[in-house]
């Protein structure tokens, strides 16, 4: 079954730091992109970036809500993805989730992918 | 304020047909870019509903279909059970924002 699991959230000061995690099996971890998405209480979804594979650089894109403050990074021999968030503001609260990232299904792809599965969420509060 | 407009709720009895629509612009639905539907249970992660504006992922029922037309989007719910009680979010991507991969803002379903 392929699966992710969120881990590492919890209560947090502002200014201060915190890193997630997203550990996935099932799947071959290296062979996908890897991306972020918080929910902050009672409201929507947000992307909060994502990862590409190492093969296409391994490289990182954000949001600009975070930006300089927040950084993506890979382990693929351990399965893992991580979310490390720096300078916390209170309007970083928010349940946070990893998802595989998709652009191509069946032979064919699609121009601009989608994300599936989901992990659980773990939820940050940033309060002082 | 989202890139993509859902409304924010929709509502029909058992059995009947819903439609959720999602609107973009020429940045993101309107340039051809495809569009994803995930369904939100309460107090649950997201579940990938439809990818590639019409595709269902397997164990989705043939219930749920996804269509694109111009700059919007619509996912039609038929047969509806009180267990597709749920936020709704459809996903494409803006070629005109930092932010390149945007939701909606998400749609209310209540069955009567």
């Amino acid at each position: 079954e392929v699966q992710l699991v969120d881990s590492g959230g919890g209560l947090v000061q502002p200014g201060r730091s915190l890193r997630l995690s997203c550990t996935g099996s099932g799947f071959t971890f290296g062979e996908y992109a890897m991306t972020w998405v918080r929910q902050a209480p009672g409201k929507g979804l947000e992307w909060v970036g994502f990862i590409r594979r190492e093969v296409h650089g391994g490289t990182a894109e954000y949001a600009v809500s975070v930006k300089g403050r927040f950084s993506i990074s890979r382990d693929d021999s351990k399965s893992v993805a991580y979310l490390q968030m720096n300078s916390l503001k209170t309007d970083d609260t928010a349940v946070y989730y990893c998802a595989r990232y998709s652009s191509c299904r069946g032979g064919i792809c699609y121009s601009g992918g989608w994300f599936d599965p989901w992990g659980q969420g773990t939820l940050v509060t940033v309060s002082s | 304020q989202s890139v993509l407009t859902q409304p924010p709720s929709v509502s029909g009895a058992p059995g009947q047909k819903v439609t959720i629509s999602c609107t973009g612009s020429s940045s993101n639905i309107g340039a051809g870019y495809d569009v994803h539907w995930y369904q939100q249970l309460p107090g649950t992660a997201p579940k990938l509903l439809i990818y590639g504006n019409n595709n269902r992922p397997s164990g989705v029922p043939d219930r749920f279909s996804g269509s694109k037309s111009g700059t919007s989007a619509s996912l039609a719910i038929t047969g509806l059970q009180a267990d597709d009680e749920a936020d709704y979010y459809c996903q494409s991507f803006d070629s005109s924002l930092s932010d390149s991969r945007v939701f909606g803002g998400g749609t209310k379903l209540t069955v009567l």
